[in-house]
């Protein structure tokens, strides 16, 4: 248990589905983001989210998008994903401070299967 | 342009002896190196870290080296067990960032 939650699991969708992943943190950290884990390649960042503000968007396709309603709740919202897009999705939570970043505390992840 | 290289993707190391990680990187601004570990279906844990101002850092059995001059890294673990069979991620962000860098990861199999 690392105080960060994800739901779902596990996620089946298909090209036209529109889901939700949902991340939870327990830990009175101030920011938020969203990795991806493809097969054989490193994390990818995608989001990251600093005191509910969105701060980075690496080129993310715009059937990503993602919402920060508070500082413990970050969500993904899925549409119109292709095959490729099939993946891990990892949620992380930091402590932010003026000299930069602690360590994250990832999620379980959401395994995502695009059919 | 890949900032941070994990130049193996896999290790295989007998039980009871010594098992070294490495990860390179290219960006001089990173100030701040930590280690990963991910089990299977699991999200990654944090393992280790060290500033840029310390050269070594220990902890149990793991120990993780900084190299400035090299930009390089290396986790060592001692002595292995099969429970440290898992993928080691290194990853490294810089003062102010708001931003890990991760490697690709490498598999560590301890063998009995």
């Amino acid at each position: 248990e690392t105080g960060v939650t994800q739901t779902p699991r596990h996620l089946v969708m298909g090209m036209t589905n529109k889901k939700s992943l949902k991340c939870e943190q327990h830990l009175g950290h101030n920011a938020m983001y969203w990795y991806k884990q493809s097969a054989k390649k490193p994390l990818e960042l995608m989001f990251v989210y600093s005191l509910e503000e969105r701060v980075e968007n690496n080129s993310v396709p715009s059937r990503f998008s993602p919402e920060c309603p508070n500082s413990s709740h970050l969500f993904l919202h899925l549409h119109t994903l292709q095959p490729e897009d099939s993946a891990l999705y990892l949620c992380a939570s930091s402590h932010l401070t003026g000299r930069g970043n602690t360590e994250a505390f990832f999620g379980q992840g959401t395994r995502l299967t695009v059919v | 342009d890949q900032q941070v290289k994990q130049n193996s993707p896999s290790l295989s190391v007998q039980e009871g002896r010594i098992s070294i990680l490495n990860c390179d990187y290219t960006n001089s601004m990173f100030d701040y190196f930590l280690w990963y570990k991910k089990y299977p279906a699991e999200g990654p844990t944090f393992l280790i870290s060290i500033s840029s101002i310390k050269d070594k850092n220990e902890d149990g059995r793991f120990t993780v080296f900084l190299n400035k001059s090299a930009k390089h890294l290396s986790l060592h673990i001692v002595p292995s067990q099969p429970g440290d069979s898992a993928v080691y991620f290194c990853a490294a962000s810089g003062e102010g960032a708001q931003k890990l860098v991760f490697g690709q990861g490498t598999r560590l199999t301890i063998n009995p």
